[in-house]
């Protein structure tokens, strides 16, 4: 099993409709990450969280909000999707230590008609 | 604030060629460096790291990176490539710093020729 799972793999919906992206780790770390990516943008950060109580904006949150379930569930939602916001999405974690790397999920991919 | 820079979007190049791929950063802090690998439909997958210590890193599947502090690169070299290195690399770099997140660059999309 992933270490890192997100649900779901695809989704196809329609402008307006309220969307909800689930990040769940079985690794035990404290932080987690949303990024989306873009064709020759690379992976820009929309929210992070580095324990159950901690909310940051990224440097695209406008027309994002997020969730901190629990230490092992981060979900992504968008509540009133537009088709600019049609990307691959990614969770990733990390442990607390700063020098760690981030282990990701295999992404969805959101297309907004 | 920190950036990264990939110089190259695409890099052609024929199986069992050296290959390089650039990156530089720019930052206030020390940082920590990293590449990491994306294979079509999946997540980004760690490659190596530099913490500190000696400035020429092993990561997996062959690849090496050198951490340049004067010239705030850290390339990732590999001297001879299979087809299945095919994929998109991303340099990333983290403040050494508690608060610190990583910013990650554009990435360079790899193709290895027959």
């Amino acid at each position: 099993d992933a270490d890192v799972t997100q649900t779901p793999r695809n989704r196809i919906t329609k402008t307006g409709k309220r969307i909800m992206l689930e990040c769940s780790q079985t690794k035990g770390h404290d932080r987690m990450y949303w990024y989306r990516q873009d064709p020759g943008l690379g992976l820009r950060l929309i929210y992070y969280s580095f324990d159950v109580k901690d909310i940051n904006k990224g440097e695209i949150s406008d027309g994002y909000s997020v969730s901190r379930q629990a230490q092992a569930k981060f979900s992504l939602s968008l509540e009133s999707a537009i088709p600019n916001q049609t990307a691959l999405y990614f969770c990733a974690t990390s442990d607390r230590d700063r020098d760690q790397p981030q282990h990701f999920g295999d992404g969805t991919r959101l297309s907004i008609l | 604030a920190q950036s990264v820079t990939q110089l190259d979007s695409q890099v052609p190049v024929f199986e069992e060629a050296p290959v390089e791929l650039r990156c530089n950063y720019s930052s206030s802090v020390s940082v920590y460096l990293f590449w990491y690998v994306q294979y079509p439909n999946q997540g980004l997958q760690l490659l190596l790291k530099y913490l500190s210590g000696s400035t020429l890193v092993k990561g997996i599947n062959g690849f090496e990176a050198e951490f340049n502090k004067s010239q705030t690169s850290f390339h990732l070299r590999k001297p001879s490539v299979h087809i299945s290195d095919t994929a998109e690399y991303f340099c990333a770099v983290s403040p050494n710093t508690n608060a610190g997140k990583s910013t990650f660059g554009d990435g360079t999309t790899l193709t290895v020729k027959p």
